[in-house]
C-alpha cells in the first residue's frame, strides 16, 4: 500500500505564482523525498529532507516537514509553465533502502 | 552519461506471451529497482536489488521474475502476460549510503492484449 499520499491530486495556477503541495504519511521514516515527472517521462529527484530536519530549500523549492504530524510540504514558488508535471512525495524507512511513492500531484501551470 | 537505460520503450504482447524488458545503468550504483506506474495509483515497487547478488519482494511481485545480472544490469521477466500487466515499467538505481536518491529511467510501455 501507498506510504504517502499527495494534496490536492491537481492544482492549477497562473505563472508566477507560488505553488504548495502537501504529502501525509503513515509510519516512521528516514527521510522524505521529492520527485517531478514530465508527462512520458521518469522521475527526476528534486530534494531530500532527512527525518531530523524540519525545512530544506534549493533554488525555488522550500520543503518542511513535521514529523509530528507525519506531513510535508513542497513550495515551488515565483512558478513557471516548464514546473508543469506531475510531483511525487517517496518515503524511506527501514533499512531496506527502498522508496514508497505516493500518487502525485499534478500541477499545471498556466502561462 | 546515459543513466539508466531501459529496452524496450514500447512493448505489444497478447496475453499468455513472454518478455523481459532490460535495464542497465552506468553509475556503479549497489542497489536497482522495478516500479510500475498505473494511472491514479502512483508508483508501485515490484522488485528490488539492493546488492549485486541479491533480489528481493517489492509490494507487487506476483506474475514478475527478477535477475541481478551483474552489477550494471538488472532484468524483469514477465513469464506469461496478462491484461493487468499493461502498465509503464520503470527502472532506478541508486548508490546505497549516499543520498538514496533514485535515478530512474524513461520508462517501458508494455500493453498487453
Amino acid at each position: 500500500s501507498q506510504q504517502g499520499e499527495e494534496d490536492p491530486q491537481a492544482l492549477s495556477i497562473q505563472e508566477g505564482e507560488n505553488a504548495t503541495m502537501n504529502c501525509s504519511y503513515k509510519t516512521s521514516i528516514n527521510n522524505l523525498q521529492w520527485y517531478r515527472q514530465n508527462s512520458g517521462r521518469g522521475l527526476v529527484h528534486l530534494i531530500l529532507i532527512r527525518s531530523n530536519e524540519r525545512e530544506k530549500h534549493s533554488g525555488r523549492l522550500r520543503v518542511t516537514l513535521d514529523t509530528s504530524k507525519k506531513s510535508s510540504s513542497l513550495l515551488i514558488t515565483a512558478s513557471r509553465a516548464a514546473d508543469t508535471a506531475s510531483y511525487f512525495c517517496a518515503t524511506e524507512g527501514g533499512s531496506n533502502y527502498k522508496l514508497t511513492f505516493g500518487k502525485g500531484t499534478l500541477l499545471t501551470v498556466n502561462p | 552519461n546515459a543513466g539508466v537505460t531501459q529496452t524496450p520503450k514500447f512493448q505489444v504482447l497478447k496475453t499468455g506471451q513472454s518478455m523481459t524488458l532490460q535495464c542497465a545503468q552506468d553509475m556503479n550504483h549497489n542497489s536497482m529497482y522495478w516500479y510500475r506506474q498505473d494511472p491514479g495509483m502512483g508508483l508501485r515497487l515490484i522488485y528490488y536489488s539492493a546488492s549485486e547478488g541479491t533480489t528481493d519482494k517489492g509490494e507487487v511481485p506476483n506474475g514478475y521474475n527478477v535477475s541481478r545480472l551483474n552489477k550494471r544490469e538488472f532484468s524483469l521477466r514477465l513469464e506469461s502476460a496478462a491484461p493487468s500487466q499493461t502498465s509503464v515499467y520503470f527502472c532506478a538505481s541508486s548508490d546505497r549510503g549516499s543520498t538514496g536518491e533514485l535515478f530512474f529511467g524513461e520508462g517501458s510501455r508494455l500493453t498487453v492484449l
